[in-house]
C-alpha cells in the first residue's frame, strides 16, 4: 500500500501561499496523486490530481518530482474559507483496497 | 444536476441491532466505495464495488456487508452494531478505474449505544 505521510497541521494568514507536502515513498506505477479538501460535517471534495511533473487548475497547483515519492499541494493567496483538512490520496479507483486516505493536514488560515 | 446522496444523515442505534445506511448516485458510475472516518485515522475503506453484483472487502470490512443490485445504489449494512462502529460513514463514486478522483456524499453519522 502506498502509505502517505502529511503534516498534522499548518497555520497561515490570508493572502499567503500555502504549500502542503505529502510523502509517499512506495508509490506504484499505476498510482495517481490526488488531493482533497474537507470542511466539517461535509464529505471530501476533489481539488486536483496529477501523475507526474506539475498540474495547475483554477484553485491549486500540484508539484510532483521525477521520482514521484512526494508531492506538494500549493494554494495561492489563501483566505479564511480555505481553513479545512487536506488529504493526499495515492492510488487509483481500479486498485480497490489500495484506495485509502492518510490522516490529513488541518490548515488554519487567520486574518 | 447529478449527485450522490446518503441517508440517514444521523442515526442512533443500540448494540446488536442491524443498521443499513443508504447511498444513491445519479451519475451512473460503476465504481462505488464506502469509507468510515474516525479522529486520528483519516478515511478507511470498508467495501467497494465495480459494478452490479460485484462487491469487495476493504481495509476494515469486519462487521459490515454491502450488496449491489443496481448501478445507482450501494447500501452498507451493519449486521450487529457494536460501539466500535460509532463513526461517520462516507459513500463515494467514480466513473473511471484509472483515476484517483472520487465524488463523496455528505456522510452519515452513526452512534451505537
Amino acid at each position: 500500500l502506498a502509505k502517505t505521510t502529511q503534516p498534522i497541521s499548518m497555520d497561515s494568514y490570508e493572502g499567503q501561499e500555502v504549500n502542503i507536502t505529502c510523502s509517499h515513498n512506495n508509490i506504484a506505477t499505476n498510482d495517481y496523486i490526488t488531493w482533497y479538501q474537507q470542511f466539517p460535517s461535509q464529505g471530501p471534495r476533489f481539488i486536483i490530481q496529477g501523475y507526474k511533473t506539475k498540474v495547475t487548475n483554477e484553485v491549486a497547483s500540484l508539484f510532483i518530482p521525477a521520482d514521484r515519492k512526494s508531492s506538494t499541494l500549493s494554494l495561492p493567496r489563501v483566505s479564511l474559507s480555505d481553513t479545512a483538512v487536506y488529504y493526499c490520496l495515492v492510488g487509483y479507483t481500479g486498485g480497490g483496497n489500495k484506495l485509502t486516505f492518510g490522516t490529513g493536514t488541518q490548515l488554519k488560515v487567520e486574518l | 444536476d447529478a449527485e450522490i446522496t446518503q441517508s440517514p444523515r444521523h442515526k442512533i442505534t443500540e448494540t446488536g441491532r442491524q443498521v443499513t445506511l443508504a447511498c444513491h448516485q445519479t451519475w451512473n458510475h460503476n465504481n462505488m466505495f464506502w469509507y468510515r472516518q474516525d479522529l486520528g485515522h483519516g478515511l478507511r475503506l470498508i467495501h467497494y464495488s465495480y459494478g452490479v453484483h460485484d462487491t469487495n472487502k476493504g481495509e476494515v470490512s469486519d462487521g459490515y456487508s454491502v450488496s449491489r443490485s443496481n448501478t445507482e445504489d450501494l447500501p452498507l449494512t451493519l449486521e450487529s452494531a457494536a460501539s466500535s462502529q460509532t463513526s461517520v460513514y462516507f459513500c463515494a463514486s467514480s466513473g473511471h478505474r484509472n483515476t484517483g478522483e472520487l465524488f463523496f456524499g455528505e456522510g452519515s453519522r452513526l452512534t451505537v449505544l
